[in-house]
């Protein structure tokens, strides 16, 4: 157990429709990143929260929104679904000297 | 673009016998670099960070860095059927501070450990 949260752990979605992905953090992690996992590939880096900004951004439209909150859990954000949003979605938490995951959020986008 | 490889495998070897999982990764001036074994289905479970040059070893878990070569390796010695998943390597693209870690990973690399 990482002590990250993230819920709904499966998701079915129709193209189109938007969808709120959320996070709990690790107690005393002020910083939670989020990753898709496309089936059979790494994770790829969608952006970070330190603080409640916004600390990175990989290469992922502006579709692709985010919310860090005082307590610093956290929301992924994605509008206009397309069927490549199809993946699990990881959220990372950390703090010091590492990064723990979360148990993911698998989405499907039919 | 940063990137970081890793060979895909499967790689098939025997229990009792040593694994080894290698990893190039693009940008000279990455610091910090880890090793997540990930089953399938479950989320990515960190196994070995390294930051300086040379070996670093836990239990049987072996990780290999030589930053003028851009090669992260890991070891796995007796390995056991209950190693048998992927290896994604990983490395910190992210500014210095703490907890500002932006990882890139590689695609994995499947192992299979044959009882």
């Amino acid at each position: 157990e990482t002590g990250v949260t993230q819920s709904p752990t499966h998701l079915i979605k129709t193209r189109g429709q938007q969808v709120t992905l959320r996070c709990s953090s690790q107690s005393g992690h002020n910083t939670v990143s989020w990753y898709q996992q496309a089936l059979g590939q790494g994770p790829q880096f969608i952006f970070q929260y330190y603080r409640e900004e916004e600390n990175g951004r990989g290469n992922f439209p502006p579709r692709f929104s985010g919310l860090q909150f005082p307590n610093y859990s956290s929301e992924l954000n994605v509008n206009a679904l397309e069927l490549d949003d199809s993946a699990l979605y990881l959220c990372a938490s950390s703090g010091g000297v590492r990064a723990f995951f979360g148990q993911g959020t698998r989405l499907t986008v039919v | 673009q940063k990137e970081v490889e890793q060979n895909s495998g499967p790689l098939s070897v025997p229990e009792g016998a040593i694994a080894s999982l290698n990893c190039t990764y693009s940008d000279r001036g990455s610091q910090s670099f880890f090793w997540y074994r990930q089953y399938s289905g479950k989320s990515p479970e960190l196994i070995m960070s390294i930051y300086s040059n040379g070996d670093k070893e836990d239990g049987r878990f072996t990780a290999q860095l030589n930053k003028a070569s851009q090669y992260v390796s890991l070891l796995i010695r007796d390995s056991q059927p209950s190693d048998s998943a992927t290896y994604l390597c990983a490395v910190n693209m992210g500014r210095s501070g703490a907890g500002s870690y932006q990882l890139t990973f590689g695609k994995g690399t499947k192992l299979s450990v044959i009882p």
